[in-house]
C-alpha cells in the first residue's frame, strides 16, 4: 500500500519562529489533507489540498502532486500551534477509497 | 449540529470481554470511518463505510466488526478484547470522497484500556 512519511518527527521552536513541515507519499493520490491534533487530543482539519497552494491566516500549504510531496508552513508561531500535525492521503485508483495517515510531526512552541 | 459524537469517552475492559463503541453524526455524511491511535503514532484505519449498508476493511481490521444500518450511526464492535487493542479510537465522517473538496470531521475519541 501507499507509504506516507512526515518530517521532521519532532520540532521545537521559540514563539514567533516560522516552520515548514513535509509530507512525502509513495504513490499517486486523489487528495491530501493536513490535520492538527491539539494537546487535548482533538483533531482539526486544516487544509484539503490535493494540489496547488492554499492559505489560511498564518498557515499555508502547498502540494506538488507530480513530485509526491506536500508542505505545511506555519509563520509567526504561537504556543497554541503546539501539537501534532498529520497529513493524510487518499490513494488514487483505489477501489477501496482508503485514507491513510502519516505518523505526524510533533511541534512544540516555547514562549 | 452536534457534529461527530462518540461514546463512551473512557472504557476499561478485561481480556476476552466484548463491547461496542458508538459513533454518530448528524451532518448526513456518506463516508464514516474508525481509526485507532497508539501512543506516539499516527492514526491507522480500522474499518470504513461509504454509505448505509456498505462497509470495508482498513489497515488493521482484525478483532473488530462494523455495520452501517443508517447514515447516522457507525458502531465498532470488539469481539474479544485483547491488551493489544488498548488505544484511543477515533470516529470520523465526511461527504463522499468522490465529491471533491470535502472536510473530514473527527469525534472526540474513546480511550480504551484492556487489562
Amino acid at each position: 500500500g501507499i507509504q506516507v512519511e512526515q518530517s521532521p518527527p519532532d520540532l521545537i521552536l521559540q514563539e514567533g519562529a516560522n516552520s515548514t513541515l513535509r509530507c512525502n507519499f509513495s504513490d499517486s493520490v486523489n487528495n491530501l489533507q493536513w490535520f492538527h491534533q491539539n494537546p487535548w487530543g482533538q483533531l482539526i482539519n486544516l487544509f484539503y489540498i490535493p494540489s496547488g497552494t492554499k492559505q489560511n491566516g498564518r498557515l499555508s500549504a502547498t502540494t506538488v502532486a507530480t513530485e509526491r510531496y506536500s508542505l505545511l508552513y506555519i509563520s509567526s508561531s504561537q504556543t497554541t500551534d503546539s501539537g501534532v500535525y498529520f497529513c493524510a492521503v487518499e490513494q488514487e485508483y483505489s477501489s477501496a477509497s482508503k485514507i491513510i495517515f502519516g505518523s505526524g510531526t510533533r511541534l512544540s512552541i516555547r514562549p | 449540529n452536534a457534529g461527530v459524537t462518540q461514546t463512551p469517552k473512557f472504557q476499561v475492559l478485561k481480556t476476552g470481554q466484548s463491547m461496542t463503541l458508538q459513533c454518530a453524526q448528524d451532518m448526513n455524511h456518506e463516508y464514516m470511518s474508525w481509526y485507532r491511535q497508539d501512543p506516539g503514532m499516527g492514526l491507522r484505519l480500522i474499518h470504513y463505510s461509504v454509505g448505509a449498508g456498505i462497509t470495508d476493511q482498513g489497515e488493521v481490521p482484525n478483532g473488530y466488526n462494523v455495520s452501517r444500518s443508517t447514515t447516522e450511526d457507525f458502531p465498532l464492535r470488539l469481539l474479544s478484547a485483547a491488551p493489544s487493542q488498548t488505544s484511543v479510537y477515533f470516529c470520523a465522517s465526511s461527504y463522499s470522497l468522490d465529491r471533491g473538496d470535502y472536510e473530514q470531521y473527527f469525534g472526540p475519541g474513546t480511550r480504551l484500556t484492556v487489562t
